[in-house]
């Protein structure tokens, strides 16, 4: 079974509003990473959390992780329709476990 | 720099057939690792290579066997295909310079009829 779950399952939005996604895990973790999936292609790395932090930021994605309750959100803010992709989280203790991923679809 | 490449891009196997998927990344990363994602799935770890010489068991190793040919190459066979292992495997890198940030390959595409 996958360690990471997130949540929702697909989410459109219009162009400009955030888009908010959470993910919750199962173990312990040494970080918790997100990554993008743009259709048919391979999954590019956007942010790592390590297990003492509890936000970080880069650009316009904020990554919250709370550790007492396994989870974690990812929030991209003013929104774009190039951000329309598939987002996943996934965990590293040891070995690398992915999440089923949230759809994002943003309209223009 | 071509980060990491993969071939074929896709391939159509009659069940038993076999076939070597290839796998290669010019980062210098220690890490390889190959995962399989079936439709509206996250990925889900088959093996992977901590480091040249050494390969681990993932979450769904059956049915597949690997191979880490030096640091640059990591390949991974079906020995007798099943059309449960129709899916498209992607094969990443990483290091622990960068936390083990997962570098991505473009995908096999792989259909068993």
């Amino acid at each position: 079974s996958q360690q990471g779950e997130e949540d929702p399952q697909a989410l459109s939005i219009q162009e400009g509003e955030n888009a908010t996604m959470n993910c919750s895990y199962k173990t312990s973790i040494n970080n918790l990473q997100w990554y993008r999936q743009n259709s048919g292609r391979g999954l590019v790395h956007l942010i790592l959390i390590r297990s003492n932090e509890r936000e970080k930021h880069s650009g316009r994605l904020r990554v919250t992780l709370d550790t007492s309750k396994k989870s974690s959100s990812l929030l991209i803010t003013a929104s774009r329709a190039a951000d329309t992709a598939s987002y996943f989280c996934a965990t590293n203790f040891n070995k690398f476990y992915f999440g089923s991923g949230t759809k994002l679809n943003v309209k223009p | 720099n071509a980060g990491v490449t993969q071939t074929p891009k896709f391939q159509v196997l009659k069940t038993g057939q076999s076939m070597t998927l290839q796998c290669a990344q010019d980062m210098n990363h220690n890490s390889m690792y190959w995962y399989r994602q079936d439709p509206g799935m996250g990925l889900r770890l088959i093996y992977y290579s901590a480091s040249e010489g050494t390969t681990d068991k993932g979450e769904v190793p059956n049915g597949y066997n690997v191979s880490r040919l030096n640091k640059r190459e990591f390949s991974l066979r079906l020995e007798s295909a099943a059309p449960s292992q129709t899916s498209v495997y992607f094969c990443a890198s990483s290091t622990r310079d960068r936390n083990y940030e997962q570098y991505f390959g473009p995908g096999t595409r792989l259909t068993v009829t």
